[in-house]
């Protein structure tokens, strides 16, 4: 089955810098990669996703990109605010056999803004 | 946009019963899952609630131990058998093919359940 490595487990940063947050996958036919955020206590709450068929996609502060020759896709937060502190898992989902449809999460990072 | 809720939102077993959790979207959705988060931990696919049909489990979870239904579109329970403390956890459904999100194939999540087994 699929398997998502996530890195780095922590991550702490002043205000203003940019995070970055790296993952690769194992599964050639997974088509979709998204990225959640879950504050503590709270839901994971999508924040961006990108699909096989594109490189890069980005929403405001935030943007994704996908390698697929390399199996790796990063999350790129820039001008981080505090409110940006929170836990960001990253996830892959699988395309073909037993593992249609189905998310395989990350181990997540601990993302934390200094004011 | 479509919500989705699950109750109850927190309890307090003691070993050896039963808890059942709800999970209910305020539409039709296609594909429906349950998740567990250990403390501190990433989330695991326990398995997907097929409507009318037997779930399909993961390794290392049985029907014996997570039995779910999942009788319509909107609904489905998860039920946490012959509890256990290692049974403490964060208890998530997941939908794909919520109306109003962002894509047919996009995977929203409940509240979640905590769940504490003394």
């Amino acid at each position: 089955g699929e398997n998502v490595e996530q890195h780095p487990s922590t991550l702490s940063v002043q205000e203003g810098d940019s995070a970055v947050i790296k993952c690769t996958y194992s599964d050639s036919a997974s088509n979709y990669f998204p990225w959640y955020k879950q504050e503590l206590g709270k839901r994971p709450q999508l924040i961006i996703d990108i699909r096989s068929n594109v490189g890069e996609k980005k929403d405001q502060r935030i943007a994704v990109t996908l390698n697929k020759t390399a199996k790796h896709f990063s999350l790129h937060i820039t001008e981080t605010q505090p409110e940006d502190s929170a836990v960001y898992f990253c996830a892959a989902r699988g395309a073909g056999g037993t593992s249609y449809g189905k998310l395989t999460f990350g181990q997540g990072t601990i993302l934390t803004v200094h004011p | 946009s479509a919500v989705i809720s699950q109750k109850p939102s927190r309890d307090i077993c003691q070993r050896g019963t039963s808890l059942t959790i709800q999970c209910q979207v305020d539409s039709q959705v296609t594909m429906m899952f349950w998740y567990r988060q250990q403390p501190g931990q990433s989330l695991t696919l326990i398995a997907t609630a097929n409507q009318g049909s037997e779930a399909t489990y993961e390794s290392g979870f049985v029907i014996d131990k997570f039995p779910i239904s999942r009788p319509n579109l909107t609904f489905s329970t998860l039920t946490v058998s012959n509890m256990s403390p290692e049974d403490s956890s964060i208890y998530l459904c997941s939908v794909v093919g919520l109306a109003g999100g962002q894509g047919a194939d996009t995977q929203y999540f409940g509240p979640g359940t905590r769940l504490t087994v003394l």
